[in-house]
């Protein structure tokens, strides 16, 4: 089975642009999750789709958004980059949810000037 | 809100030595999970535990939860250099809900 794959693995954006991010999960796999790595912070929780649905989101203001579509892949999208939006965003698969095992993507590593 | 803390956040230990890494939540789990990260890579999947007390083996490493589901361990017998990454618990709360710890960075001395 193929893995989780996440595009682009590297981006540069300036600040005040928008980025979109993709995720496919591994096949079969309804519920994707994404976090946002930074040294500081560890792993914090963005949201949760699972069947085209949100089902939770983690503690980060209005401009992370995300959306499922019907083959289970997800799109992430941060507007009105900041400086402190430069992090690893990961995306993990997962058969029914995040408290179940999860199979995370190379990250994609977003650096904003 | 729901936390869940891990400790020590960095441990160097001698080749062949011992490494434990704890990890507590201030609410009950449903589950807990730990996972390993390789430095330069991502998250992988180690081991779940659910169960009240369960004890599990992968042959050097040992994983533990808590009585009362509050809290885990991680331990590691005569590490070896393939050891070396930062480990994460990660605690369930219900099936779309799950904190991460903050992680233990081990480093070994050949």
């Amino acid at each position: 089975k193929a893995g989780v794959t996440q595009t682009p693995r590297y981006l540069i954006k300036t600040r005040g642009q928008q980025v979109t991010l993709s995720c496919s999960p591994i096949s079969g796999h309804r519920s994707v999750s994404w976090y946002q790595q930074t040294p500081g912070q560890g792993l914090q929780f963005l949201f949760e789709y699972f069947s085209e649905t949100q089902r939770n989101k983690g503690n980060f203001p209005g401009r992370f958004s995300g959306r499922q579509f019907s083959n289970s892949r997800s799109e992430m999208n941060v507007s009105t980059l900041e400086l402190g939006d430069s992090a690893l965003y990961l995306c993990a698969s997962s058969p029914m949810g995040p408290s179940y095992e999860q199979y995370f993507g190379p990250g994609t590593r977003l650096t904003v000037t | 809100g729901q936390q869940v803390m891990q400790i020590p956040q960095y441990q160097h230990v001698q080749e062949g030595e011992d490494f434990t890494t704890y990890c507590n939540s201030s609410t009950t789990l449903s589950n807990i999970q730990w996972y390993k990260q390789r430095p330069g890579g991502h998250p992988v999947f180690l081991i779940q535990l659910v169960k009240s007390g369960e004890v599990k083996k992968q042959k050097r490493l040992t994983f533990q939860f808590g009585e009362a589901k509050k809290n885990s361990s991680l331990h590691i017998t005569a590490t070896q250099t393939t050891d070396v990454g930062t480990y994460f618990c990660a605690g369930g709360s219900s099936a779309s809900k799950i904190i991460f710890g903050s992680g233990t960075r081990l480093s070994i001395r050949p």
